[in-house]
């Protein structure tokens, strides 16, 4: 079963970085999947798509701020030197033939 | 510059079809990339509805699939969708996006629409 389990919430403080986490289901490591930020009452942006081999391809001017890594079957959204605009729902997203499957999204609240 | 509106009607009454455009610009439906239809009941995440190709290929979810219609529209370089005997639980901000190819099995929402919000109600 494809699942991508996600924290609901999660906050950091103005400046820092902070790590968010979309985790595949059993047996789905080699899987890619897609970030994407929801700012409130915004719809979403992509904001990159991590591989694998933790190789990420960003979307057309996502800040420099914004990176992807992998460990295992978790990918992983690093934002660093948060800024207030920061603060959003950030989904991750992956796929199968025939299916396309979101995470249930994490709450960043910037401090 | 790639964009994405979504229009129709923004109340429909219980039993009905909800009916919506998405009117694409800078890019054509006829490009190799999968054209989609995402939703967000109101405080809630995303689903995907399902989607279409240039070539009338359609995949659907499959929890919609006995109620929903997804079409193209070439000469107007636009995408419907329609789903039938809606119900309450049918309310939320419905996306259009794009899906850029990324190998056999599908790929990813790389360009969204703003949404648009239709409310089930009689």
């Amino acid at each position: 079963q494809l699942v991508l389990t996600q924290s609901p919430s999660a906050s950091a403080s103005l400046g820092a970085s902070v790590n968010l986490t979309c985790t595949l289901s059993s047996g789905l490591s080699i899987y890619s999947i897609a970030w994407h930020q929801q700012q409130p009452e915004k719809g979403p942006l992509f904001l990159m798509k991590v591989n694998s081999d933790g190789s990420h391809i960003k979307g057309d001017g996502i800040p420099d701020r914004f990176s992807g890594s992998t460990s295992g079957a978790e990918r992983y959204l690093t934002i660093s030197s948060l800024q207030s605009e920061d603060e959003a729902d950030y989904y991750c997203q992956t796929w199968v033939t025939g299916i396309r499957v979101f995470g249930g999204g994490t709450k960043l609240t910037v401090l | 510059q790639v964009q994405l509106q979504e229009s129709g009607p923004r109340l429909v009454k219980p039993s009905g079809t909800l009916s919506l455009i998405c009117a694409v610009s800078g890019d054509s439906i006829s490009s190799n990339n999968w054209w989609s239809w995402v939703r967000q009941p109101p405080g809630k995440g995303l689903d995907w509805i399902g989607e279409i190709y240039h070539s009338g290929s359609t995949s659907y979810n499959s929890s919609l699939k006995s109620r929903l219609t997804i079409l193209l529209d070439k000469s107007k370089n636009q995408l419907s969708l329609n789903l039938s005997s809606v119900t309450a639980a049918d309310t939320a901000v419905y996306y259009c996006a794009r899906l850029l190819v990324a190998g056999a099995s599908g790929g990813y929402f790389d360009l969204w629409g703003r949404g648009t919000l239709v409310t089930v109600s009689s």
